[in-house]
């Protein structure tokens, strides 16, 4: 059965970098699936990040303009994400999922893990 | 960019009761691309319906999608207790391709 499990730090400063990892079990990140992540506000609604396929391919939300950077580790399962300049409006639950490729959709979701950006 | 928009944001129903949720999207698009999830308080979302009529896997078969161009159905046959959560369309296209979320519908407890 496929695990997904997000990790990070859960404080992070304004203007400052937030990083966070994915780690896979129960699958190998290098099959025919994207790897993404995602984020929800508090008490808001689901919005897209990043996505990625184990040959490095990505695609980004054009609406961060450029501060997302997502990568993956196929050695460890893993896949990464780091979002510069953080503001207050990057606090959220951020989720990473198992993309399926072709039609885009989440099948496999990680339990979710809650990012502050405060002082 | 394409929008996707969900008509009502909160349904008030009975257990046993039908419920019929829409999406409608801002453009004609390729129903394969378009999908339903399910989020409970505290929970990641979980995938109902890809390609607009196809169930996941383990889903009850009282959830069924439907729809094509712009609209899009989610049709939950008979509520059980478990079914009161918030659900959400998710389109994967455009130019630039980018994911779109519905704003949500929120089905709760009459």
């Amino acid at each position: 059965q496929v695990q997904l499990q997000e990790s990070g730090p859960g404080l992070v400063k304004p203007s400052e970098t937030l990083s966070l990892t994915c780690t896979v079990s129960g699958n190998s990140i290098s099959t025919d699936y994207y790897w993404g992540w995602f984020r929800q506000p508090p008490g808001k609604g689901l919005d897209w990040i990043a996505i990625i396929y184990h040959s490095g391919s990505t695609y980004n939300n054009p609406a961060l303009k450029s501060r997302a950077t997502i990568s993956v580790d196929t050695s460890k399962n893993q896949f990464s994400l780091k979002l510069s300049s953080v503001t207050a409006e990057d606090t959220a639950l951020y989720y990473c999922a198992r993309v399926r490729s072709g039609y885009f959709y989440m099948d496999v979701w990680g339990k979710g893990t809650t990012v502050t950006v405060s002082s | 960019e394409i929008v996707l928009t969900q008509s009502a944001g909160t349904l008030s129903l009975s257990p046993g009761e039908g419920a019929t949720l829409s999406c409608r999207t801002s453009q004609s698009v390729f129903s394969g691309q378009l999908a339903w999830y399910q989020q409970k308080p505290g929970q990641a979302p979980r995938l109902l319906i890809y390609a607009a009529s196809s169930r996941a896997t383990g889903i009850p078969d009282r959830f069924s999608g439907s729809g094509s161009g712009t609209d899009f159905t989610l049709t939950i046959s008979r509520l059980e207790p478990e079914d009161f959560a918030v659900y959400y369309c998710q389109y994967y296209g455009g130019s630039p391709p980018i994911f779109s979320f519905g704003p949500g519908t929120k089905v709760d407890i009459k």
